[in-house]
């Protein structure tokens, strides 16, 4: 059973700080990760995608990847309130490279 | 506006009902998915169609049936659930169903079975 693994959280920064989430992944031919993030009651939205090793920046958000480890991260610099959310780690796995979603990590942004 | 969309938004349905979800995407994709999603677990793959072929069943029981009649729009019928089957339902679509390819969401169903 192919898995993904977050801490379930609730993961709570002050604004502005750094928010560090983690993933970890079971399926070593996994070859894409995504970051989904899912305000309460709302379907989830890409917010960053990465296939290669390394770091991958976009605005205040910055993925890592590390295939060795089979450990995927995102961080959020300068975090807003408004970035209070679900964190959702998706890989690709399964016979048709189809993602599989880790359960999630809840954010907490404190003013 | 995602790009997806489906309908209903909320349903409440009993354990003899008969009731469909739908959703359309004008993405201009050739895959489409449905995802349930229940609390305190992760998202779960339903059904998968590319190029309007089902690929994908997750061992999802007979009560759940899906239909697409072309890339555009997916359905999924329901019948005889049963109250575990209570979640958000998503749809979701992608270019065409390969490793990478990134999806995009509906907003969601909210299935409530009395």
């Amino acid at each position: 059973q192919k898995e993904v693994e977050q801490n379930s959280g609730p993961l709570s920064v002050p604004e502005g700080a750094i928010a560090s989430l983690n993933c970890t992944y079971s399926d070593r031919g996994s070859q894409s990760f995504f970051w989904y993030r899912q305000y309460s009651g709302k379907s989830p939205e890409l917010i960053m995608f990465i296939y290669s090793n390394g770091d991958k920046e976009d605005g205040r958000f910055t993925a890592q990847l590390n295939k060795a480890s089979q450990y995927v991260s995102l961080l959020i610099r300068d975090s807003q309130p408004s970035d209070s959310a679900t964190y959702l780690c998706a890989v690709t796995g399964g016979s048709q490279g189809n993602l599989i979603f880790g359960k999630g990590t809840k954010l907490s942004v404190k003013p | 506006e995602t790009g997806v969309t489906q309908t209903p938004r909320h349903l409440v349905m009993g354990m003899t009902n008969k009731k469909s979800l739908k959703c359309e995407q004008h993405l201009g994709h050739n895959a489409m998915y449905w995802y349930k999603q229940s609390a305190k677990k992760p998202l779960e793959l339903m059904f998968v169609y590319n190029f309007k072929e089902q690929t994908e069943n997750n061992s999802v029981p007979s009560r759940f049936s899906p239909e697409c009649p072309n890339s555009s729009h997916l359905f999924l019928h329901l019948h005889t659930l049963q109250p575990e089957d209570s979640a958000l339902y998503l749809c979701a679509s992608s270019r065409e169903e390969l490793s990478g390819n990134t999806i995009y969401f509906g907003e969601g169903s909210w299935l409530t079975v009395v």
